[in-house]
């Protein structure tokens, strides 16, 4: 089956800094690739999500790229503000996310105000 | 947007008994729904997937008497966890995804199960 790797496990930023993280993936049947934000004690929100046939997708102060050659897909956070802090998802899906989406071990991000 | 709900959001038993969760959407019709659990700082692991009016797939190391899963309309799943034990203590999220087209999945608030 798939498995998600994703790094780091903590990541503290100052406020304004860019954040980082990386995700790699072993199914190279995946096709979806969403990242959740989850606040404590909250339910998974999706924040952003990229198709195989796209290299890169950006919203506002957050992006995603993606390379399918090498199996890894990473979460770009510009301007990082202390709403950002949260715990941040990667995962992957061959069918699309309407499927069985498998899940990265989740990376904790603090915005140092 | 797609709204799920979960109900209850907290609930406290005692060891033996039997606990059941729903997970409603509430403006779609959900043809596949999801449970996962989710320990302590921990990730969201894929507990089952039900699609309405078959029995449910289960993941390697779940049990299917211990976690059973009903999905009998397309907008409500549920999932009794049966003779509950400490160790089933967990954060249980359930999801709902609408038909190809769409790939979003649509997290419920989560249930806080405390087995005492």
């Amino acid at each position: 089956g798939e498995n998600v790797e994703q790094h780091p496990s903590t990541l503290s930023v100052q406020e304004g800094d860019s954040a980082v993280i990386k995700c790699t993936y072993s199914d190279s049947a995946s096709n979806y690739f969403p990242w959740y934000k989850q606040e404590l004690g909250k339910r998974p929100q999706l924040i952003i999500d990229i198709r195989s046939n796209v290299g890169e997708k950006k919203d506002q102060r957050i992006a995603v790229t993606l390379n399918k050659t090498a199996k890894h897909f990473s979460l770009h956070i510009t301007e990082t503000q202390p709403e950002d802090s949260a715990v941040y998802f990667c995962a992957a899906s061959r069918d699309g996310g309407y499927q069985k989406v498998t899940f990265g071990t989740g990376t904790k991000l603090q915005v140092i105000p | 947007g797609a709204v799920v709900s979960q109900h209850p959001s907290r609930v406290i038993c005692k060891s033996g008994t039997s606990v059941k969760i729903e997970c409603r959407s509430l403006d779609f019709q959900a043809t596949t729904m999801f449970w996962y659990r989710q320990f302590p700082k921990k990730s969201l692991m894929l507990m089952a997937t039900s699609n309405e009016g078959s029995k449910a797939t289960y993941e390697q190391g779940v049990e299917k008497d211990k976690f059973l899963i009903n999905h009998a309309s397309l907008t409500l799943s549920t999932l009794t966890v049966t003779s509950a034990h400490p160790e089933d203590s967990s954060f249980y999220i359930c999801s709902a995804s609408v038909p190809q087209g769409r790939d979003t999945q649509y997290f419920g608030p989560g249930t806080r199960l405390t087995v005492l």
